[in-house]
């Protein structure tokens, strides 16, 4: 079946880091790849995403790049700041098949960022 | 445009009881989903609707579960006979059109604590 494997947690870094979050993937077809961040009390916001191979999705300093032969979608950003504390949910979805893309999303385990002053 | 709500925020409720959560999606996006999370777990799909039709349904949702989205507009999710394994966070999420071209937009999400 179609599944997301994400970096375990938690991840703690100092500001001005440089942040990496590993995600491969598993899926039939051509997916599309996503990054979800919760921040604190909050719900589930949609980061950046990558529609097919080699394209790079990039929001807020984020990137990640949709890597085909090596199915994974790592998320890098160059200087964390303490306002990126948060869960990151890493997904694919829109599977397309024979023409037919499917309706759901399937996510990661979310990934813990803490960053310290 | 107010974003994806979901009513109650929190529910805390007795074994065995029956409870019913309401979402109401952004208003011109056709596609409706509801997820399931727990703690340290990723959302789990559960179902989802394009319009008033319910598409597909996940072995998760037992029989206790059902789902509507009568006028293909807000959507409720009913738990009977409620159970402790069911405590959770209840997602709502909608989309314009398929997920693989514009994501999802989440709600904040019901937390139902059973005891």
């Amino acid at each position: 079946g179609n599944s997301v494997t994400q970096m375990e947690g938690p991840v703690t870094l100092s500001e001005e880091a440089f942040l990496t979050i590993n995600c491969t993937y598993t899926a039939t077809g051509y997916p599309s790849l996503f990054w979800y961040v919760q921040y604190p009390g909050e719900g589930l916001q949609l980061l950046l995403k990558a529609t097919k191979a080699d394209d790079k999705g990039s929001n807020k300093g984020f990137e990640a790049t949709y890597r085909k032969e090596t199915t994974s979608f790592h998320l890098e950003k160059g200087s964390v700041q303490v306002s990126d504390s948060a869960v990151y949910f890493c997904a694919l979805g829109g599977l397309q098949s024979g023409g037919t893309s499917y309706g759901k999303l399937t996510f990661g385990q979310g990934t813990i960022l803490t960053v310290h002053p | 445009d107010t974003g994806v709500s979901q009513d109650p925020r929190h529910k805390i409720t007795k074994r065995g009881q029956n409870v019913t959560f309401r979402c109401d999606p952004i208003s011109e996006h056709n596609r409706l989903y509801w997820y399931r999370q727990t703690l340290g777990q990723g959302p789990e799909f559960l179902t989802y609707f394009q319009n008033e039709a319910q598409l597909e349904k996940s072995r998760l949702l037992s029989d206790r579960f059902s789902a509507e989205r009568p006028k293909g507009s807000f959507s409720t999710l009913e738990i009977q006979r409620t159970e402790q394994g069911d405590s959770a966070m209840y997602l709502c999420a909608s989309s314009p059109g398929g997920p693989g071209k514009y994501g999802y937009t989440f709600g904040s999400g019901t937390r139902l604590t059973v005891v």
